[in-house]
């Protein structure tokens, strides 16, 4: 099983629609966790944390269920600037005790004018 | 937000040449970067983590003979690729982390995409 699952979509809406990603993390002992952006051959942008009592920014919404070791994100009214792929990202630490960051494969989001 | 820079953005190299791959935080020191590699449609997967002034910590499956980390000062690590191969064609992302007050967070740099012929 991979640490972190998403649908790889392609998720393709219409604009001005709203959208929800999933992902799932198989590792309880995870600390933090995040959305990143990365548009194609970029480097991935932080988007947002997620906390527990769920957080929005603007379009933007975050959940995090600890018990089920869900995540999700929603973006409201889509703008075309939103496409990009998703990643669902989790920090805990690896092995050697360091920070780890552990990413979804993405989930490929466009949006159609 | 802080800058990270990495240089080459691109190279093409023959097999069995070694290619070194610059990634600097310009405005922040970084105890600690991160290497990253990602292939076509895959998530991006952590190689290994630098932290400055000693050995770098390799992720289970990454040849550290191969793939060599310096990380001499506190805005610069270099990966080596050494005695390259056309499967090490890879998009390679380091990210430097900036732990202060304010702020704890993994910055990436834009990458390096590495084609080996």
């Amino acid at each position: 099983r991979k640490e972190v699952e998403q649908d790889p979509g392609p998720f393709n809406v219409p604009e001005g629609a709203t959208v929800a990603f999933n992902c799932t993390y198989s590792n309880s002992a995870s600390q933090s966790f995040f959305w990143y952006r990365q548009d194609c051959r970029k480097e991935p942008k932080l988007l947002m944390s997620v906390y527990s009592s769920g957080n929005e920014d603007g379009r933007f919404t975050a959940q995090l269920n600890r018990a089920s070791q869900y995540i999700s994100l929603l973006i409201r009214d889509s703008k075309l600037s939103d496409s990009a792929t998703y990643l669902c990202v989790v920090r805990g630490l690896s092995n050697f005790g360091n920070e780890k960051l552990t990413f979804g494969t993405g989930t490929r989001l466009t949006i159609i004018p | 937000g802080a800058v990270v820079s990495q240089h080459p953005s691109w190279v093409i190299c023959k097999s069995g040449t070694s290619v070194k791959i610059e990634c600097r935080s310009l405005d922040f020191q970084a105890t600690t970067m991160f290497w990253y590699r990602q292939f076509p449609k895959q998530s991006l997967m952590l190689m290994a983590t630098s932290n400055e002034g000693s050995k770098a910590t390799y992720e289970q499956g990454v040849e550290k003979d191969k793939f060599l980390i310096n990380h001499a000062s506190l805005t610069l690590s270099t990966l080596t690729v050494t005695s390259a191969h056309p499967e090490d064609s890879s998009f390679y992302i380091c990210s430097a982390l900036s732990d202060s007050f304010d702020s704890y967070e993994q910055y990436f740099g834009p990458g390096t995409r590495l084609t080996v012929t």
